[in-house]
């Protein structure tokens, strides 16, 4: 089985401090893991993606992501928040290719001026 | 096209009726998917399409949802009798078999009344 578990389903920041998002996972195989961005009344849209090459992942926006095998983890950080940054994210993973993809609860990011 | 296309964008319809959503993904995905996001929630995994195998329908929530794919392209997801509690926005995403991440349309709003 495959699940996903965001901790903190509110994470508030002050513009320019650091962003840290959490994702754990259980996976009985290597997983494809991914992060999700929504923003305020539009579609998801992909952040980046682990898939097994870089353990340290970057993404658009300045996001990037590590995979930690040995934690289970795949936590999503950016140095500095901008007040753009002010979304819904969900971290996903899929166990392989040919099975499907399950999300997170998602975390909103509040990003203060 | 483009990405993938959901129609309609928002449907209100009265309490019993039965709906149906549209999903059109983006040309030579193999793989689909249809998810339910409820207010303040995650998504909800419903069902997986990928090329000519058996769905996986491990995530609908009653019998009263059913969805199919025609010719390994477009697909409906079929609301029966609905209920109040199947207000959400349902969002379907395809990807390439041979590639992960998943690509999501803008989504349905169900309203039911």
């Amino acid at each position: 089985a495959q699940s996903v578990t965001q901790l903190g389903s509110h994470v508030s920041v002050s513009e320019g401090a650091l962003v840290l998002l959490r994702c754990n996972y259980s996976s009985s195989v290597p997983p494809y893991l991914f992060w999700y961005v929504q923003y305020p009344n539009q579609g998801l849209q992909l952040l980046l993606k682990y898939t097994s090459a870089a353990t340290l992942v970057k993404g658009i926006n300045g996001f990037e992501a590590e995979f930690k095998k040995s934690e289970t983890s795949f936590h999503l950080t950016k140095p500095s928040a901008h007040m753009s940054d002010a979304a819904e994210y969900f971290c996903a993973v899929r166990m392989g290719l040919g099975n499907d993809m399950r999300f997170g609860a998602g975390t909103r990011l509040t990003v203060k001026p | 096209g483009a990405g993938v296309s959901q129609s309609p964008s928002n449907k209100v319809t009265e309490k019993g009726k039965d709906v149906e959503l549209r999903c059109d993904p983006i040309s030579g995905h193999t793989a689909l998917y249809w998810y339910r996001q409820s207010l303040g929630q995650g998504l909800e995994f419903l069902i997986y399409f990928q090329g000519n195998s058996a769905p996986d329908k491990s995530g609908l929530p009653s019998d009263r949802f059913s969805a199919e794919r025609t010719g390994g392209s477009v697909s409906t997801l079929t609301i029966q009798r609905t209920q109040q509690e199947d207000s959400a926005v349902y969002l379907c995403a395809s990807s390439l078999e041979e590639n992960t991440e998943a690509f999501f349309g803008q989504g349905t709003r169900l309203t039911v009344v």
